[in-house]
């Protein structure tokens, strides 16, 4: 069974740093194209990064310079470093794995909380 | 930068409605388009891939149809479980863009 657990949410200061984990089971987080999508409250979806099998990564502009996509294929583990947080970062960040036929999201996790704020 | 819109933004309905909502695209997309339905508190889940096809487990109440810029989302008996916020997205370029979604609540 498919299954992705988000960790490393939590209240952060604007300019703060903070790193999300995405620990999956029941697949091979290296073998898959992973990605990051948020959503601010009451808010809809954004895609914010995907890291390719390959290891190409890509960026939406909003965060582009400031987020890195990573994975540690050893914990089968899928990363968001977020640096220099903005109020406007604040949102519930979902680790999600695209289905093989590319692009769209066959499988997410429960998303975890990230509050930038004073 | 490919622009989407939804239509309605709210939707009221009775169970056993028949319900349509609208996804519009600024360019083509061919059949790159994914639906995507959220309830509150909870992650989304994919209901439809590739404009009109089904993913597995999703009841066949469930239909997409359309290419190029013009998508729509089909219920065609509204359950109870169905209240919830629906979502285009399309994966034919970068930034993978969500639509700004449509709220099913009950009339």
């Amino acid at each position: 069974e498919v299954q992705l657990v988000e960790s490393g949410g939590g209240l952060i200061q604007p300019g703060g740093s903070l790193r999300l984990s995405c620990a999956a089971s029941g697949f091979t987080v290296s073998s898959n194209y992973m990605s990051w999508v948020r959503q601010a409250p009451g808010k809809g979806l954004e895609w914010v990064s995907v890291i390719y099998s390959g290891g190409s990564t890509y960026y939406a502009d909003s965060v582009k310079g400031r987020f890195t996509i990573s994975r540690d294929n050893s914990k089968n583990t899928l990363y968001l470093q977020m640096n220099s947080l903005r109020a406007e970062d604040t949102a519930v960040y979902y680790c999600a794995r695209e289905s093989k036929g590319g692009g769209y999201y066959s499988d997410w996790g429960q998303g975890t909380l990230v509050t930038v704020s004073s | 930068v490919i622009w989407m819109t939804q239509s309605p933004s709210l939707l009221s309905a009775s169970t056993g409605d028949r319900v349509t909502i609208s996804c519009r695209m600024s360019q083509g997309i061919s059949s790159y388009l994914a639906w995507y339905q959220q309830k509150p508190g909870k992650a989304p889940e994919l209901l439809i891939y590739a404009a009109s096809t089904l993913q597995s487990g999703v009841p066949s109440r469930f239909s997409g149809s359309g290419s190029g810029t013009d998508f729509t989302l089909t219920i065609s008996c509204l359950q109870s479980e169905d209240f919830a916020t629906y979502y285009c997205q399309q994966y034919y370029s970068f930034p993978l863009l969500f639509g700004p979604g449509t709220k099913v609540d009950i009339k």
